[in-house]
């Protein structure tokens, strides 16, 4: 079935460092592919998306590219902040377009 | 806009109970999923309501049922707690023939078994 693998944290990095967080998956079809965020005591945000190949998803600084070559989406910032202390969890959804399977998350933490 | 509702936030249930969890989507939405989402893991797919009713479900096991009502609000109903069934559940709305929906998550019912 799909699948999504993605880096283990944590991750810790300085303040103004350069991010990624590599994230691959499987599946038959074309899925759409996100970002989600999680910040403590809270539920899943929409960080960014893509729909098709080589669409790039943006937001906040963040970006991810769909490629479907090396089926991977991962997750880059050029400069992270110590709000983006979260954890991070990529997904697909299916082609039938209803359930997200998701990864198993990176804890990020950024240190000041 | 509210946005996608859950309650309670936090709930203890003793072993052998049962549970039920409660969703509002967000306003114009017509879908509800729910998903359980373990300690350190990401959420899995529980089952989705369309029309009242259920349209797809994951591997859970039929402990695990739910509900959609005419105005699209959801239940979640797990019977015979288990320990194991101690999670953040989350509810998930959308539009479900809109193509490219995006789905808004709630801010979970924390669940623990005792």
């Amino acid at each position: 079935g799909d699948s999504v693998t993605q880096m283990e944290g944590p991750v810790t990095l300085s303040e103004e460092a350069f991010l990624t967080i590599n994230c691959t998956y499987t599946a038959t079809g074309y899925p759409s592919l996100f970002w989600y965020v999680q910040y403590p005591g809270e539920g899943l945000q929409l960080l960014l998306k893509a729909t098709k190949a080589d669409d790039k998803g943006s937001n906040k600084g963040f970006e991810a590219t769909y490629r479907k070559e090396t089926t991977s989406f991962h997750l880059e910032k050029g400069s992270v902040q110590v709000s983006d202390s979260a954890v991070y969890f990529c997904a697909l959804r299916d082609s039938s377009a209803s359930k997200i399977i998701f990864g198993s998350g990176t804890r990020l933490s950024i240190r000041p | 806009d509210a946005g996608v509702t859950q309650s309670p936030t936090h709930l203890i249930k003793t072993r052998g109970q049962q549970v039920t969890l409660r969703c509002s989507p967000k306003s114009g939405h017509d879908t509800v999923s729910w998903y359980q989402q373990a300690l350190g893991q990401g959420p899995q797919f529980i089952f989705q309501y369309y029309e009242e009713e259920e349209r797809q479900r994951g591997n859970f096991p039929d402990r695990f049922s739910g509900h959609q009502f005419p105005n699209y609000s959801s239940e979640l109903n797990v019977n015979a707690l288990l320990l194991g069934d101690s999670a953040l559940y989350l509810c998930a709305s959308s539009l479900r023939w809109t193509g490219n929906t995006e789905a808004f998550f709630g801010q979970g019912t924390r669940l623990t078994v005792v």
